[in-house]
């Protein structure tokens, strides 16, 4: 079982949708939690941290909920250039350093 | 500010060559990384190194080498490489928890 699990979609939505996106991880002593967001053809760049109160920014809200081990991302009224790959990311702390693993990433089209 | 500054973009390899992907980052960061990135496997950790002059084997560490000769870079060398290597490479740095990337390295070995 993969330590960070996404569907891979990929979602295609019209501009204006609200989409959701889900993650499961499988290790309990997981600390941390992101989203990154990678465009095409190019390198991940972190779009928010996740907190178990839950936060947004802007348009996007994240959600986490520890004792289910799954973590989600809402973007709501969705914009073209919304369209990318989105990562789930966990952080644990292990053996003196921070240990980012990755989801394999939800694929996001808009469309107009 | 340049960040996270990876060469060479772009390589093609024959199985059996051996190369040395290079990364620089000027953020002063004591963490650094290597990732592959592979077609529905997402990023891979290969090697990470917590300071200067340490090195730890990450997920997939065979078939590669790294070198943490200062606080700056952090080079993978691959010495004799292998079809199975084809991907795309990243390197991160880190101080805390946010990762900042290089734009990666499109590697394809025939």
């Amino acid at each position: 079982r993969k330590e960070v699990e996404q569907d891979p979609g990929p979602f295609n939505v019209p501009e204006g949708a609200t989409v959701a996106f889900n993650c499961t991880y499988s290790n309990s002593a997981s600390q941390s939690f992101f989203w990154y967001r990678q465009d095409c053809r190019k390198e991940p760049k972190l779009l928010m941290s996740v907190y178990s109160s839950g936060n947004e920014d802007g348009r996007f809200t994240a959600q986490l909920n520890r004792a289910s081990q799954y973590i989600s991302l809402l973007i709501r009224d969705s914009k073209l250039s919304d369209s990318a790959t989105y990562l789930c990311v966990v952080n644990m702390f292990s053996g003196g350093y921070n240990k980012l693993i990755f989801g394999a990433g939800t694929r996001l089209a808009v469309h107009p | 500010n340049a960040g996270v500054t990876q060469t060479p973009k772009f390589q093609v390899l024959k199985t059996g060559q051996s190369m040395t992907l290079q990364c620089a980052q000027d953020m002063n960061h004591n963490s650094m990384y290597w990732y592959r990135q592979d077609p529905g496997m997402g990023l891979r950790l290969i090697y990470y190194s917590a300071s200067e002059g340490t090195t730890d084997k990450g997920e997939v560490p065979n078939g590669y080498n790294v070198s943490r000769l200062n606080k700056r870079e952090f080079s993978l060398r691959l010495e004799s490489a292998a079809p199975s290597q084809t991907s795309v490479y990243f390197c991160a740095s880190s101080e805390g928890l946010n990762a900042f990337f290089g734009q990666g390295t499109r590697l394809t070995v025939v």
